[in-house]
């Protein structure tokens, strides 16, 4: 069964790099037929798509952020992981990884990681 | 940008009762909707994906309909476990994937 888990520092300063991995168990991230997400949810608020990753395939990332991140795939230890730079508080949330599934040109995500909480101060 | 707007945004019920939730997309997607349940502390979990199919393991009283822009996530009898916030996530195209805001069901 597909387990992911997120892992990176709780804490980030203003203006510095946001870098969260997350750990893939139970599925490979070579997988082709497979995408590889992060999504984040502000305090008490709704959910925003950052950006997908595949592996042999291009990147998209969400146009709010786009300038600002980037999504690595390391097939050396089936992680995935995010960089965002520049952070504000806005960057504040709880940021999630997730496996996705295709449908027409877009994905759904069918497996969440548990989530961590990333605190901009 | 494809908006997604779910009503209400927040539902109460009782045990029992055919809960209806509502999310409507800004241009047309056609089947192309998931939805998700986020019980507080948690992870959201999907529920339905291409408009009307259930995933794997959740209870056949989730149900999903519609297509182009109006779509409905039903439960058909309402138990305490289902008190959660559902999202509604559009994958019509992969340049901007967006979610409804969400609705909350009290039981």
């Amino acid at each position: 069964q597909l387990q992911l888990q997120e892992s990176g520092p709780g804490l980030v300063e203003p203006s510095e790099t946001l870098s969260l991995t997350c750990t893939v168990s139970g599925g490979s991230v070579t997988t082709k037929s497979y995408f590889w997400v992060w999504i984040r949810q502000s305090p008490g608020k709704g959910l925003e798509w950052i950006g997908t990753a595949s592996y042999g395939k291009s990147n998209n990332y969400n146009p709010s952020v786009k300038d600002r991140v980037t999504i690595f795939i390391d097939t050396s230890k089936n992680q995935f992981s995010l960089s965002l730079r520049f952070v504000t508080v806005a960057d504040t949330a709880m940021y999630y990884c997730a496996r996705g599934n295709s449908g027409a040109s877009g994905v759904f995500f069918n497996s969440w990681g548990q989530g961590t909480l990333v605190t901009v101060s | 940008d494809i908006q997604m707007t779910q009503s209400p945004s927040t539902l109460s019920a009782s045990v029992g009762d055919r809960v209806t939730i509502t999310c409507r997309a800004s241009q047309s997607i056609s089947k192309w909707l998931a939805w998700y349940q986020q019980i507080p502390g948690k992870a959201p979990k999907l529920l339905i994906y291409q408009a009307s199919t259930l995933e794997s393991g959740v209870p056949p009283r989730f149900s999903g309909s519609g297509s182009g822009t109006e779509f409905t996530l039903t439960i058909s009898s309402l138990r305490p476990l289902d008190a959660a916030v559902y999202f509604c996530q559009q994958y019509n195209t992969n340049s901007l994937l967006t979610f409804g805001g969400g609705t909350k069901v009290e039981i």
